[in-house]
């Protein structure tokens, strides 16, 4: 089946280690979005790719990275993580700008800084 | 920008019983579309329901419906014949350029 593959599960990193996180996709989506949820809150939209265009939320950290290399892959990348980033992170992809009919999420990757 | 508002942070229902969970939102869009998603513990995002704000007929999925009232920019989320698999987090979201969720409502089934 078609669907949004996001490695690992489960990811634990050192306080300041660079980690990366993957998300792959089968749906030949061209834009795909990079969410942050902490415990209880709502998932946080951090940036998105549309296509090759990279687009940044506003209140996104520096410290928050991102590569699409092509269009079944997307990276993210956190520099130097701190205690605060510990979350999980949602990769979402939709079929075109405002394909929201083709809206597909990921199973999400828990990141634990320790 | 706009904002999604779910005012009850946790719900209970009894199995076999209906709920409704709310959410409102705020817009000067007239084109935008709106979901609900469920979240069970496993974090996965599970599509319930959704909703285009040009179609009038309020969407129907098996026991799921909604209540869209544009005027009020109101988005109720209506569970019949609760489950014990329905016990999740759900969260209300509004789109028109980007996706984005209210805080979320905590479903609890009680048996």
């Amino acid at each position: 089946d078609a669907m949004v593959i996001q490695n690992p599960r489960y990811q634990v990193t050192q306080f300041g280690k660079p980690v990366t996180l993957s998300c792959s996709q089968t749906l030949n989506h061209n834009v795909m979005y990079w969410y942050q949820q902490k415990s209880s809150q709502a998932p946080k939209l951090l940036f998105h790719y549309y296509d090759k265009d990279f687009n940044n939320e506003a209140d996104t950290p520096d410290n928050f990275q991102s590569r699409r290399p092509n269009t079944s892959f997307c990276f993210l990348d956190i520099r130097s993580p701190g205690l605060g980033d510990a979350a999980m992170y949602l990769c979402a992809t939709s079929s075109n700008y405002r394909g929201w009919k083709s809206y597909t999420f990921g199973s999400g990757t828990r990141l634990t800084v320790v | 920008a706009q904002t999604v508002t779910q005012s009850q942070p946790e719900m209970s229902v009894q199995e076999a019983e209906t709920v409704t969970l709310s959410c409102t939102y705020d817009t000067s869009e007239s084109d935008y579309y709106l979901f609900w998603y469920k979240q069970p513990p496993s974090r996965q995002m599970i599509l319930v329901i959704r909703q285009e704000a040009y179609k009038q007929q309020n969407a129907t999925e098996n026991r799921f419906s909604v209540n869209f009232q544009k005027a009020a920019k109101s988005f109720s989320l209506k569970i019949s014949d609760s489950q014990l698999g329905d016990a999740a987090m759900y969260f209300c979201a509004y789109v028109d350029n980007d996706m984005r969720f209210g805080a979320g409502t905590r479903l609890t089934v009680k048996p």
